[in-house]
């Protein structure tokens, strides 16, 4: 998993509240990334870092903002948490021209 | 939650047959490929990727082919077993990316 944390793993929450997901890693990329997968959807790109406080919007950014202060962490944030949003969330790293790492992902539930 | 292998195509296959699973992409500029595997429950984990000044490459029980004039790329396993049964995707890197862009993937299921 090329030492890549997400936390929580498993987040119940509700509609209207704010919600952070975390991304750790100790591989030094210089890429980071958050995606969303559903069924009938696949890997769907949000948001992602190509250095330290430089972040870029994804194709499904809306509703989602994201955080990097440091080379090793990533947040994702929900600002007002809703059920479309209720998803696995996975991070991953990487380098240019290289292959993507993910973690274990997160299963965010919104009622 | 539903599972993410719900809605893909799936292929079925016999403990120790060979497996092919298969990917067009869309991108003529791309020029590096990867394969993943999903497991249920995890996240996907890097099998094998291939760049294109190459049309094949193996790894252990691994065989990633690209045919560069239809677009298109396989994943062949061989002698596949129970432990294989996963979700398997592509994805495809334009030259100098940094944002791969992955297909929807294979649910593939091995019958003991």
């Amino acid at each position: 998993d090329a030492g890549i944390t997400q936390s929580p793993r498993h987040k119940v929450t509700e509609t209207g509240t704010p919600v952070t997901l975390r991304c750790h890693q100790t591989e030094n990329h210089r890429y980071m990334y958050w995606y969303r997968q559903d069924p009938g959807h696949g890997l769907r790109l949000i948001h992602y870092s190509y250095g330290v406080k430089d972040t870029d919007k994804g194709e499904v950014s809306d509703g989602y903002s994201v955080s990097r202060s440091k080379t090793e962490d990533f947040l994702l944030t929900l600002e007002s948490a809703t059920s479309s949003q209720t998803s696995v969330y996975f991070c991953a790293t990487g380098n240019r021209g290289d292959t993507q790492y993910f973690g274990p992902g997160t299963r965010l539930t919104v009622l | 939650g539903e599972s993410v292998g719900l809605h893909l195509p799936t292929l079925s296959v016999q403990e120790g047959d060979n497996s092919i699973i298969n990917c067009a992409y869309s991108n003529s500029a791309s020029d590096y490929f990867i394969w993943y595997k999903q497991e249920s429950g995890k996240g996907p984990q890097f099998i094998i990727d291939i760049r294109s000044n190459m049309d094949k490459r193996q790894g252990q029980r691994v065989t990633v082919l690209l045919n560069k004039t239809v677009k298109h790329l396989s994943l062949q396993i061989a002698a596949t077993q129970p432990g294989d049964s996963a979700v398997y995707f592509c994805a495809e890197n334009p030259g100098g990316s940094y944002i791969p862009t992955f297909g929807r993937g294979t649910s593939l299921i091995v019958h003991p």
